[in-house]
């Protein structure tokens, strides 16, 4: 049973590039939300995605946008990237909207140069 | 304003010995409470997970406390190993109505083992 996956792990950008970033979730889980974590700083909430619509954001701004397929993958996209958007992008699945325990991927770690 | 603050930042003990981390929450309504371990550039894994009834939890070496009418948390290890060399986040859940949680990030401690 696979946990939760990203992809890529790691990635090297230049300042006003677009990237994607790619989550596939715990086997059984319906529920996918997106972290932005700084490096030395607790993660901080991009959005959350169920049944396929954004149910919730964080304070992030329109630059980071989402999307979440019918087999409850989820992409992030991040448009127009700046310096400060270098950082540890996790993803985490769970159940039923969130309430229930989320399980993290590894993360993928982008540098934005 | 929903937060989480943990103390201390960060922590140096010798192998074998006791800590104690602890986490202050100003989220509401309060749903539950996570600890999670976080290993250098990996993502977190769940420690302990306790709702409004439960006053403490244990996994292994890790027992979790919570007090939901002072809003605070701790986390004890006991006969700490190297391998507890990690950052270690408070993580507390609010809901909204019947409808989806949203989590709450302290900005965890991070704890070195020495041997």
């Amino acid at each position: 049973d696979a946990g939760v996956t990203q992809s890529p792990t790691h990635l090297i950008k230049t300042r006003g590039q677009q990237v994607t970033l790619r989550c596939s979730p715990k086997s059984g889980h319906d529920t996918v939300s997106w972290y932005q974590q700084a490096l030395g700083q607790g993660p901080q909430f991009i959005f959350q995605y169920y049944e396929e619509e954004e149910r919730q954001r964080g304070n992030f701004p329109d630059r980071f946008s989402g999307h979440q397929f019918p087999n409850y993958s989820s992409e992030l996209n991040v448009n127009a990237l700046l310096l400060g958007d270098s950082a540890l992008y996790l993803c985490a699945s769970s159940l039923r909207g969130g309430g229930e325990t989320q399980y993290f991927g590894p993360g993928t770690r982008l540098l934005v140069l | 304003k929903n937060q989480v603050e943990q103390s201390p930042q960060s922590l140096i003990i010798l192998e074998g010995k006791n800590c104690t981390l602890q986490c202050n929450y100003t989220v509401s309504p309060f749903s539950n409470l996570r600890w999670y371990k976080q290993d250098t550039g990996r993502g977190p894994v769940s420690l302990t997970i306790m709702t409004f009834s439960e006053n403490t939890k244990s996994n292994g070496r890790y027992t979790a406390t919570l007090d939901a009418d002072t809003k605070q948390s701790s986390l004890h290890i006991t006969a700490s190993q190297l391998s507890d060399s990690a950052s270690y986040i408070c993580v507390v859940s609010a809901y909204r109505g019947s409808t989806l949680g949203r989590l709450y990030f302290g900005r965890g401690t991070q704890l070195t083992v020495w041997p």
